[in-house]
């Protein structure tokens, strides 16, 4: 069965801090997908990123940069010189190749961006 | 396009009362599912659908029925709603199983 966990349940950080979000998932397949969401506060989830598992290129878009490593069965988020409009729940999921439209999310991590 | 929608936005129930929670999405993709989310514990999927006509149980389909009549519909049902069930519920969509999902606003129920 697929698992991710976050272990980082709440994080606090002074603007302008770099912050690292961690993931690890378990998974039999071969073949997944992770992904990244935010939940701000004002609730709704925003799409983040998506990885397969063949792409073990890290990405950068801007501030935020992924680290996928499947040799720990990580997929870590990085965010560099947080702001306040970063404070947020991030979520990472996992969607096996195999399982139809079965999203396994994290129980979360709430970033707390301090001015 | 509006995307992914969901009504009411908020609904309180009493125990033992049924209510549909309403999802519809304009962007004629052919996956669908139902999520809720509780207080640290992420988002765990109720049903999913990967097209009209099928649906399929996820994580936590107990006290929960779908159906799939459209490819822009996807109502869940609460059959005799329990305190339990109190929670934040979110409808997505995507064009394929694996790709980005696109989630609706939600909808808080609390049931007393």
């Amino acid at each position: 069965a697929q698992k991710v966990t976050q272990a980082q349940t709440e994080i606090s950080v002074v603007e302008k801090e770099d912050v690292t979000l961690d993931c690890v998932y378990e998974t039999r397949d071969t073949t997944y997908y992770l992904f990244w969401y935010k939940q701000p506060p004002s609730g709704e989830l925003v799409f983040l990123i998506r990885r397969n598992s063949f792409d073990e290129q890290n990405e950068i878009s801007g501030r935020y940069s992924w680290n996928f490593q499947k040799s720990t069965s990580s997929f870590n988020f990085t965010i560099t010189a947080s702001q306040v409009v970063d404070s947020a729940v991030y979520f990472c999921a996992l969607s096996e190749f195999n399982a139809g439209n079965m999203l396994t999310f994290g129980g979360g991590t709430r970033l707390m961006v301090k001015p | 396009n509006a995307g992914v929608t969901q009504t009411p936005k908020f609904q309180v129930l009493k125990t033992g009362q049924s209510m549909t929670l309403q999802c519809a999405q304009d962007m004629n993709h052919e996956y669908m599912s139902w999520y809720r989310q509780d207080p640290g514990m992420g988002l765990r999927l109720i049903h999913y659908s990967v097209g009209a006509g099928i649906t399929d149980q996820g994580e936590v389909p107990n006290g929960y029925n779908v159906s799939r009549s459209t490819t822009e519909d996807f109502p869940l049902r609460l059959l005799s709603a329990a305190p339990s069930q109190t929670s934040v519920y979110f409808c997505a969509s995507s064009s394929t199983g694996v790709d980005e999902q696109f989630f609706g606003p939600g909808t808080r129920l609390t049931v007393l």
